[in-house]
C-alpha cells in the first residue's frame, strides 16, 4: 500500500532558527515528490518538486532533499519567519497511469514563535 | 479572481439539508478534483474530472454527488450528510492529470 509518513507531527521553534522536516514514502512506482505549505484556512501551495534524479532543490529559504534509494525526503527551513507557521505536507506522485492519485502525508504543523 | 476559488468558505448544515459546494478555476486547466481533509488525516481524493468526464470515484458515499458542467466549474452536491462528514473540502485543478495540482482555499463544512 502506498504511504507517506511525516515527522515530527508538530514542531515549535523560535523566529530566526532553522528546522528540518522529514518524509518517508513507500510509493512505487515513483514519479515525483512535492512539499506543500498549507496556511490555516487556506489550500496547500507547492513549494518544491523533486524527480527521481534530483537530490537537492532550493526555493528561497526552503531546501528539499531526496534520497530515492532510501525513499526519504527532507525540507529544511533556514532563518525561520513568523509567516512560516503552517502545515507542511509531503506529497508523492506515482508513476504509471494513475499519476493523479497522489499520496499525501498527514503533515507537520510548524509554529514559529517570536 | 485568480487561481482556484471556492464558495462558500464556511457551511453549517443539518443532516437533512441539501447544499452545494462550488469551485471555479481561472487557470485554463482541464482537470478538476475534490478532496476531503479531516483533522489529523491525509487528504483523501474523492472525485476526478478530466475534460469534464468523471475518471475517478474513490468509493465515496452517494450522499456526495459531483457535477462538472464545464472545464472551469465543479460542484459537490450534498444531501443527508452525517456528522463524520464534517471536514475541509478542497477543490484542485491541473493541466492534464500528470501536472501540478493547484488548490482552492477550501470550504469548512460542519454537519450538525
Amino acid at each position: 500500500k502506498n504511504q507517506v509518513e511525516q515527522s515530527p507531527q508538530s514542531l515549535i521553534i523560535l523566529e530566526g532558527k532553522n528546522c528540518t522536516l522529514q518524509c518517508n514514502y513507500t510509493v512505487s512506482p515513483f514519479s515525483n515528490l512535492r512539499w506543500y505549505k498549507q496556511d490555516t484556512g487556506r489550500g496547500p501551495v507547492s513549494l518544491t518538486i523533486m524527480t527521481f534524479s534530483e537530490n537537492t532543490k532550493s526555493n528561497g529559504r526552503y531546501t528539499a532533499t531526496l534520497d530515492a534509494d532510501t525513499k526519504q525526503s527532507s525540507l529544511h527551513i533556514t532563518a525561520s519567519q513568523l509567516s512560516d507557521s503552517a502545515s507542511y505536507i509531503c506529497v508523492v506522485t506515482p508513476g504509471g497511469g494513475s499519476n493523479y492519485k497522489l499520496t499525501f502525508g498527514k503533515g507537520t504543523l510548524l509554529t514559529v514563535n517570536p | 479572481e485568480t487561481g482556484v476559488t471556492q464558495t462558500p468558505r464556511h457551511l453549517v448544515m443539518g443532516m437533512t439539508n441539501k447544499k452545494s459546494l462550488k469551485c471555479e478555476q481561472h487557470l485554463g486547466h482541464n482537470a478538476m478534483y475534490w478532496y476531503k481533509q479531516s483533522a489529523k488525516k491525509p487528504l483523501e481524493l474523492m472525485f476526478v474530472y478530466s475534460l469534464e468526464e468523471r475518471v475517478e470515484n474513490n468509493s465515496v458515499p452517494s450522499r456526495f454527488s459531483p457535477e462538472c458542467p464545464n472545464s472551469s466549474h465543479l460542484f459537490l452536491h450534498l444531501h443527508t450528510l452525517q456528522p463524520e462528514d464534517s471536514a475541509l473540502y478542497l477543490c484542485a485543478s491541473s493541466q492534464g492529470q500528470v501536472n501540478e495540482q493547484f488548490f482552492g482555499p477550501g470550504t469548512r463544512l460542519t454537519v450538525l
